[in-house]
């Protein structure tokens, strides 16, 4: 149980493209997302938590603009980059909450999708 | 603002060694979380540790915690090849369903 499931799992695009990345809990209902970037060698960074039903909620020094974040179910929240630069390369992660569980609150993390922009 | 730090930061290794992993942060949490990343892959979730005095064993490896000290251990005891990773620690902020992450500690074991 508690699996979650990404979405591209690797994607290429060409700088000035935008890209969307789609994050769903299979087995359970979430009612919170969160989304990650890791650096090669480093560790995650926070971007983002994402509610269903809600504007997501960035992290200090994420662009919003650029980040954009929707969670409009209970199983699926989206990041798109936009305008995407060689910078934005990365790998971006997705975790999950298991909604109305309490004793662990523990996140569910994806695969990882690799990001490259040309 | 909740802060984690592992060390060491990297940790090489002869098979059949001991070795710890620390993993300290500086303000009050109760749930802290241990995590293993292979090269190019996602997390895999090691131990949950809930509660002070918290101690979970899973083959050769065995974690602690002490919310006292804001401090939790890996242990790593006969290290074999298998388990040259990535081990990150994460600690949950108080009331909140959000992670602060380690560092990381990269750990390779020479055969």
């Amino acid at each position: 149980g508690a699996v979650v499931s990404q979405h591209p799992s690797r994607v290429i695009c060409k700088s000035g493209t935008s890209v969307k990345i789609e994050c769903r809990s299979l087995d359970f209902q979430a009612t919170t997302m969160f989304w990650y970037r890791q650096f090669p060698k480093q560790s995650l960074m926070l971007m983002a938590t994402s509610n269903e039903g809600s504007k997501a909620t960035y992290e200090q020094g994420v662009e919003k603009d650029k980040f954009l974040i929707n969670h409009a179910s209970l199983t699926l929240s989206t990041l798109t980059v936009t305008s995407a630069h060689p910078e934005d390369s990365s790998f971006y992660i997705c975790s999950a909450v298991l909604a109305g569980g309490v004793l662990q609150l523990e996140q569910f993390f994806g695969p990882g999708t690799r990001l490259t922009v040309l | 603002e909740l802060k984690v730090e592992q060390n060491p930061l990297f940790l090489s290794m002869q098979e059949g060694k001991n070795y710890t992993i620390y993993c300290n942060y500086s303000t009050t949490s109760d749930r802290l979380y241990w995590y293993r990343q292979d090269p190019g892959k996602s997390l895999e979730s090691l131990f949950v540790l809930l509660s002070n005095g918290a101690v979970k064993q899973e083959g050769r490896l065995m974690a602690s915690l002490d919310t006292k000290a804001r401090l939790s251990t890996l242990h790593i005891t006969a290290a074999v090849h298998d388990l040259s990773a990535t081990y990150f620690c994460a600690v949950s902020e108080s009331g909140t369903y959000k992670y602060i992450f380690g560092t990381g500690t990269r750990l390779k074991v020479l055969a």
